[in-house]
């Protein structure tokens, strides 16, 4: 089966604990995002890569890292400096931009609670 | 910034009535144009696409959308609404021609219908 998996689906943590969200796709897509889901706030661009070891910030990085060392990986560590982490994180990838037909696909999303 | 605005936050439908959700974007240059939604507890999907050629698009489960350049709006239209089509749907843009790939989305429309 072809798709986007994200672990865990819930994930709590306490203040001042960095936390890692995984993302992983067997789509051979080379591109991969992502994305912070909001109630109301639609979805925001936390970062994106288009290459492996090469990756750009989005509209809302601080706070956040990510490494991409394989193809199909994507892993997005939400740091302490996140001012407000608690939200739905959702994962994405696509063919490369500029390619057709492009859309990007999304995994089921993890939600971060921190308190 | 570029932006996408949907103009309602939570529509409200009896089945077999008709839908239009809105939604507007302010680049005046080439764009590629998404409609996702997202069922209740599951992942994001699309529903149809716009990159060129005819400007009115046919997607999933009966869904629409007419693409009017001039008025910088990508509508999303259904003739007669179903009980299962209760879900967010998220409006969202691709700049550039889709050269960089970023999605601009929409804050997101909550449609309920009542049985």
């Amino acid at each position: 089966d072809g798709g986007i998996t994200q672990s865990p689906k819930y994930l709590f943590r306490k203040e001042g604990q960095n936390v890692t969200l995984s993302c992983e796709q067997n789509l051979n897509h080379d591109a991969m995002y992502w994305y912070r889901q909001d109630p109301g706030q639609g979805l925001r661009l936390i970062y994106y890569s288009q290459i492996v070891n090469d990756f750009q910030k989005g509209d809302i990085a601080e706070g956040y890292s990510v490494s991409r060392e394989k193809k199909e990986s994507f892993p997005l560590t939400v740091t302490s400096a996140q001012k407000n982490p608690t939200a739905f994180y959702l994962c994405a990838s696509s063919i490369l931009p500029g390619q057709r037909p492009y859309e990007q696909y999304f995994g089921p999303g993890t939600r971060l609670t921190v308190t | 910034a570029q932006s996408v605005s949907q103009h309602n936050h939570h529509v409200i439908l009896s089945e077999a009535a008709s839908l239009e959700l809105g939604c507007n974007y302010s680049y005046g240059g080439t764009v590629n144009l998404f409609w996702y939604v997202q069922y209740p507890g599951q992942h994001l999907q699309l529903l149809l696409k716009y990159f060129s050629g005819d400007p009115l698009v046919k997607g999933i489960k009966g869904f629409e959308a007419e693409f009017i350049k001039s008025k910088f709006s990508f509508n999303l239209r259904k003739p007669s609404v179903q009980w299962s089509d209760t879900a967010e749907y998220f409006c969202a843009v691709n700049l550039y021609g889709g050269s960089q790939g970023n999605l601009i989305f929409g804050k997101g429309t909550k449609l309920s219908v009542k049985p």
